[in-house]
């Protein structure tokens, strides 16, 4: 069974830095996809990024990216210029990449509550 | 407007009752998921569906029934609500042709059994 850990239960920034958020994952799968997933006070459940085992380029989406280091199966998340409406659960998700597009099951780690200070 | 919706957003109900919890989506899609959130824990699969037809128990069914109505409505239900299933459920949606099968959750509900 695969599992996801986050480690720090809590975080908080100042407002325009940089923060990273770590996760680590176990499996003995070698296809698989990595999430992170954003959750404000709003509760909505928010795609932040995703990456795909298979590409060794990490992803980007704006002022997120992660660092992904399939050898050590770590998949951090790093956030610049932080901004107060940043301010949420993080949640790091794993999902086996299946054939036949039967890949479904989100593992999730317990999250990391990000508070960016003003 | 949402593209998955959930009703009712909030609920308090009493130990032995049944509950119906209601999903919809106007994105189309296929699959559809329900979800449980506990404090401090990342979210759990209770069911999942792919189709119409299709309907798989995931990590955590016992308690809990699904009825797939429709492509775009997935019902979940409580016969004998307990204490703890007080929880933030969350339906999920995804795209049969989507390799990746990100999954798109709508806004929650919050559920106490007193």
């Amino acid at each position: 069974a695969q599992t996801v850990t986050q480690s720090q239960p809590e975080m908080s920034v100042q407002e325009a830095e940089t923060v990273t958020l770590s996760c680590t994952y176990d499996t003995s799968e070698n296809n698989y996809y990595l999430f992170w997933y954003k959750q404000p006070p709003s509760r909505q459940m928010i795609l932040v990024i995703r990456q795909e085992a298979y590409k060794q380029q990490n992803a980007t989406e704006n002022r997120f990216s992660v660092n992904f280091q399939k050898a050590a199966k770590s998949f951090s998340l790093k956030i610049s210029d932080s901004q107060l409406g940043d301010t949420a659960m993080y949640f790091c998700a794993f999902m086996k990449g299946l054939s036949g597009g039967s890949n479904y099951k989100l593992t999730f780690g317990k999250g990391t509550l990000l508070t960016v200070n003003p | 407007d949402a593209d998955v919706t959930q009703t009712p957003r909030n609920r308090i109900t009493k130990t032995g009752k049944r509950i119906m919890l209601e999903c919809s989506q106007t994105k189309g899609h296929d699959r559809m998921y329900w979800y449980r959130q506990d404090p401090g824990l990342g979210l759990q699969l209770i069911y999942y569906s792919f189709d119409v037809k299709d309907i798989n128990k995931g990590e955590i069914s016992d308690g809990y029934s699904v009825s797939r109505q429709a492509q775009a409505k997935f019902s979940l239900s409580l016969e004998s609500a307990i204490p703890n299933q007080t929880a933030l459920y969350f339906c999920a949606t995804s795209d049969l042709q989507d390799s990746l099968n990100e999954q798109f959750f709508g806004p929650g509900t919050r559920l106490t059994v007193l």
